[in-house]
């Protein structure tokens, strides 16, 4: 049983455009939500997290949308690097724990 | 380097054998988790501990693997009679909570790759 899902395993956006990456969970208990970074050989890197309290929150290039109504949250990139070029995940927090998603393999191109 | 460590890096062994990995999480975090990740999918939960204490084990974690958090700093995790299906990427977690309900990020090493033949 999958509770979070990411449904596009790939995306490729071209350098300087907005990149979207999305996640849909099942669970309405979840209250934190985060997305890393993954690139080959290396563990996930921690990029923006958001409460369920909010439905934004902006870092840099980096913003977390978060509809709760939906359970759906995405990840714009604006704009896109080609050093952005890597595996995203998204993840949810019951209590602490971390649920992640199957991940969406994103790719700039120059 | 104040980040998690994990090791080894590596470890191929046979179908059979035990094996044993380390994690030493960030230094003032309570908290540590052990997931593992096989390709094309994300870390599953294997299992997390607050201080020495583990909270919680995930259904994945058959009783071949036991993990162990002695004195709240790092932590082994042991996988006994390894079987081809436990050739994963297992990686190590930690943050900082002041309570066991409360969210925050974690951040992973490097993980162990674990190829069993």
């Amino acid at each position: 049983d999958q509770q979070v899902k990411q449904n596009s395993p790939s995306l490729s956006v071209q350098e300087g455009r907005i990149s979207i990456l999305n996640c849909d969970y099942t669970n309405s208990m979840f209250d934190y939500f985060l997305w890393y970074k993954k690139y080959p050989a290396e563990g996930p890197t921690f990029l923006i997290s958001i409460s369920s309290i909010k439905d934004k929150n902006e870092d840099g290039r980096f913003t977390v949308f978060l509809n709760k109504s939906a359970k759906h949250l995405s990840l714009h990139i604006v704009p896109s690097q080609p050093g952005d070029s890597a595996v995203y995940f998204c993840a949810a927090s019951p209590r602490g724990k971390l649920i992640f998603g199957q991940g969406t393999e994103l790719s700039v191109k120059p | 380097d104040t980040g998690v460590s994990q090791n080894p890096r590596h470890k191929i062994t046979k179908r059979g054998q035990n094996v044993t990995f380390r994690c030493d999480p960030i230094s003032e975090h309570n908290r540590l988790y052990w997931y593992r990740q096989t390709l094309g999918q994300g870390p599953e939960f294997l299992t997390y501990f607050q201080n020495e204490a583990q909270l919680e084990k995930s259904r994945l974690l058959s009783d071949r693997f036991s993990a162990e958090r002695p004195k709240g700093s790092f932590s082994t995790l042991e996988i006994q009679r390894t079987e081809q299906g436990d050739s994963a990427m297992y990686l190590c977690a930690s943050s900082s909570s002041t309570g066991w309900t409360q969210n925050t990020e974690a951040f992973f090493g490097q993980g162990t790759r674990l190829t069993v033949v």
